[in-house]
Formats: C-alpha cells, sequence, structure tokens
C-alpha cells in the first residue's frame, strides 16, 4: 500500500471538460507537491501547497491542500488536449522519512 | 531552475551487461537522487546520492546492485549492474532545488531495455 493514494488511475475525457484528480493519505504531510509529466520526458512541478486549507489557481488548474494537510486535489477547468499526461502528488515530511515520497499517478487524456 | 542532462536517453542492453548513466546538473546543488519508474507509473527512489560519501539506498536497492557515485555538486552517475531483464525501465536523475531541497527537477531519463 501507497503513502499516497491517487485516484482515478486513468480519465480520459473531451476537451472542455472540467475533471478532479484526488491524492489521499491517512498521513499529515509537511508539504505537498503535484508534477506533470509527458511522455520521454522528467516530471515537471505544477506547485507546493504547505498550509492546510491552501488554494493555488495555475490558469485552469487549481490545487487544494486539505485542513488536515493529509490529502490534495488538482481540479482542470475547460481541459485542453496539451493538459494530457501523468499527474503525479508527491508529500514531504515526517510520514515519508523526511524524503519526496510519490502517489501512484493518474493517467489523463483529452481528446480534441 | 537548474537543467538536468542524462545520458544516455535509452539504450538497449544484453542481460549479464552493465550500463553507467550520467547526471549533469548546470547548477551545484546539494541534494541529488536517483528513481526508477516503469512507463506510465510512479516513481520509486532508489537513493540519495550523497557528495563525497556513499550513497544511500532505499529498502529494495543495493550498492551492489546499483552502485552511484558523486565526485562532485553538480554530477552523478548510477550503473546498473548485471541487468535482467527485471531492471528494464526508466531511470530518472533529478536534484533538489527547494529550500529543504524537497522540490525536485528531474532529468528526461534513461529508458533502459535489457533482453
Amino acid at each position: 500500500t501507497q503513502l499516497l493514494e491517487q485516484s482515478p488511475q486513468f480519465l480520459s475525457i473531451q476537451e472542455g471538460e472540467n475533471l478532479t484528480v484526488y491524492c489521499n493519505s491517512s498521513s499529515v504531510f509537511s508539504s505537498l507537491q503535484w508534477y506533470r509529466q509527458e511522455p520521454g520526458e522528467g516530471p515537471v512541478l505544477l506547485v507546493t501547497v504547505v498550509t492546510g486549507g491552501e488554494v493555488k489557481k495555475l490558469k485552469r488548474l487549481t490545487f487544494q491542500f486539505g485542513d488536515a494537510r493529509k490529502d490534495s486535489s488538482l481540479h482542470i477547468t475547460a481541459a485542453q488536449p496539451g493538459d494530457t499526461g501523468l499527474y503525479l502528488c508527491a508529500g514531504y515530511g515526517k510520514a515519508a522519512g523526511n524524503k519526496l515520497t510519490f502517489g501512484g499517478g493518474t493517467r489523463v487524456l483529452v481528446k480534441p | 531552475s537548474a537543467v538536468i542532462s542524462q545520458k544516455p536517453s535509452r539504450d538497449i542492453c544484453q542481460r549479464g551487461t552493465s550500463l553507467t548513466i550520467q547526471c549533469q546538473v548546470d547548477s551545484q546543488v546539494t541534494m541529488m537522487f536517483w528513481y526508477r519508474q516503469q512507463p506510465g507509473q510512479s516513481l520509486t527512489l532508489i537513493a540519495t546520492a550523497n557528495q563525497g560519501s556513499e550513497a544511500t539506498y532505499e529498502s529494495g536497492f543495493v550498492i551492489d546492485k546499483f552502485p552511484i557515485s558523486r565526485p562532485n555538486l553538480t554530477f552523478s552517475t548510477l550503473t546498473v549492474s548485471n541487468m535482467s531483464p527485471e531492471d528494464s525501465s526508466i531511470y530518472l536523475c533529478s536534484a533538489g532545488t527547494g529550500a529543504g531541497a524537497n522540490v525536485l527537477t528531474f532529468g528526461a531519463g534513461s529508458r533502459l531495455t535489457v533482453l
């Protein structure tokens, strides 16, 4: 069982639709990060959230850190084909041995 | 942010051979890490590459199988030794670039196929 559980594992939607990816844990994290990875590339950091209840927006992407700092969500509004990729959440803190631990990933496919 | 170059980007190897992956960072970084990833899946930390001392390996990974060098603050290598088909994977180098080095920048990865 992974420390961070992501759901769903795979999401296929049409361009213009909205989607939400969840990242859940029973452990508390000092910070939580979201990365996006495209085929043939390494993961690229999208955002870091550190405060319980924090909401950050990056254009059409909205990230939320749970009040208890155990979970997070990524919401994409009006998805575009360029949003296609593997989305990874990663938590940092004592629960992860003061290292970065990754969730299982969510593959998102946005069809034109 | 730091730019990380890895080579080779991909290789096809024979069972029983060893391959060394190189990772070059364009600036000095304190922390460097090596990850393994099956295509489309999550990342598993292999080890932390420590400058001037032995790497710190995660559970399930050993130095004899994955020797790591870190001669300075901009360069590291990972060797996959005595390869078997189970070692076929993407190997990613990363550098810690945030406060506390807990924000990572990744190289593009090295995709190894072992026949």
